[in-house]
Order: C-alpha cells, then sequence, then structure tokens
C-alpha cells in the first residue's frame, strides 16, 4: 500500500499559460500533502505543505499568489502553475502522510515534468 | 535548524563490491530518520524508517543503521539494478517537514 500518483508525467506549455498538476493518494487517506520541486542533479526542496480542507503553508521564497494548492479531498490535491515561466521548469513531486501510518513517514508520487517554452 | 549531510556525494561500484552509504544529520530532537531511493525522472521511493539509535532495518541487499549522529546504509554484493541517488531525510520538531541530504549517487557496473 502507500501509492501516490501524479498526472500529468509531462507537460511542455508556452510562457504565460497556467498548468495544473494533480497528486492523488491512491490507497489511502492523506491527511497532509506536500508539494517539492527538484532541479537537475540537486535535492528535494519543499514548496508548501497542504492539509486537507485548509490553506497552504509555503516556504519562504516561494510565492502562493503563482504557485497555488488546493487540499479538496483526503486523496486529491493539486498544484496550480500560473502564468508559468521558463525559470518555471523543474520536475515537481508530491508525497502525502498516510493517516495511521508510521511516523511523519512521507510517501512519494512519480514526479511531474514541467517545460515552460 | 536542522542539517542533513551525505557522503559521498557519488560512488561506483563493481557489482558484488558491497559498500556503505553515510548519512550525518543534526537536529534538536530526533524524532526517526528515512530512507528513499530515487531512480532518474521518478519520485522517491521509501526504503526505511528509523526511530531509535541502535535501530536496523533490511531489505533484500540494503540494510540501515542509525546511532545518534549518523545513519549507514549498507549495501551488500549491489547488482547493476541497485544504481540510483539514495536519500536520507530528518524531519523537524513537529513533524510536519523533511530535510533532506544532498544524496549519494550510486552507479554499479557490471
Amino acid at each position: 500500500g502507500a501509492v501516490v500518483s501524479q498526472h500529468p508525467s509531462w507537460v511542455i506549455c508556452k510562457s504565460g499559460t497556467s498548468v495544473k498538476i494533480e497528486c492523488r493518494s491512491l490507497d489511502f487517506q492523506a491527511t497532509t500533502m506536500f508539494w517539492y520541486r527538484q532541479f537537475p542533479k540537486q535535492s528535494l526542496m519543499l514548496m508548501a505543505t497542504s492539509n486537507e480542507g485548509s490553506k497552504a503553508t509555503y516556504e519562504q521564497g516561494v510565492e502562493k499568489d503563482k504557485f497555488l494548492i488546493n487540499h479538496a479531498s483526503l486523496t486529491l490535491s493539486t498544484l496550480t502553475v500560473t502564468s508559468a515561466h521558463p525559470e518555471d521548469s523543474s520536475f515537481y513531486i508530491c508525497s502525502a502522510r498516510r493517516a495511521g501510518g508510521p511516523k511523519d513517514t512521507q510517501y512519494f508520487g512519480p514526479g511531474t515534468r514541467l517545460t515552460v517554452l | 535548524e536542522d542539517q542533513v549531510t551525505q557522503s559521498p556525494e557519488a560512488l561506483r561500484l563493481q557489482e558484488g563490491e558491497s559498500s556503505s552509504l553515510n548519512c550525518s544529520y543534526t537536529v534538536s530532537g530526533l524524532r526517526g530518520l528515512f530512507w528513499y531511493r530515487q531512480d532518474p525522472g521518478k519520485g522517491p521511493e521509501f526504503l526505511f524508517t528509523l526511530y531509535s539509535a541502535g535501530e536496523e532495518k533490511e531489505k533484500e541487499r540494503l540494510k540501515a543503521t542509525l546511532t545518534k549522529k549518523e545513519s549507514f546504509l549498507h549495501i551488500t554484493a549491489p547488482k547493476p539494478e541497485d544504481s540510483a541517488t539514495y536519500l536520507c531525510a530528518v524531519p523537524n520538531n513537529a513533524g510536519n517537514m523533511l530535510t533532506f541530504g544532498g544524496g549519494t549517487r550510486l552507479m554499479v557496473k557490471p
């Protein structure tokens, strides 16, 4: 158990458009979901933390108006990159913490590769 | 501030050549330490959680150990399919955020 999916797995868009990425926990309820971005050959950088039904908490330096996070249910969180620009091109990965699961353990999705032209 | 440092950054092994990866950490209070495996272009795959010094966990050719200052991921007789980046991470005091190390990129040649 503890499978997390992301959709799409990759997306290419034009500068100025908005892109929505979905993160789903397939076989468990996620009390908390996290969004990370990862640049080539670097480790994961936490962008924001979201709890179902409440506003996301953004890390310092992450623009909340640019990266909109919605955690509508215990199995779904979405990240919308608004007015995307080439510098937003990156690998976006979500993770989820399972209700009643091993303490603090996060399970990661497969990631979404965003390329902004 | 929590800090996690992994070494070496990269490790090349011949198939069957056992070795260890190191994860040193500095935290105000250890809530646990996590090991993940990440393949190129994919999200991290959960391997182990260790909660207290002296604890050990095993999975196939991998064995993770934990002391009060560091964790080791021992790889016994590795195979080419073990090639990946191995990440360790610690949660903050509230348990709502993971601090990751830089990772060790392991390459196992046949």
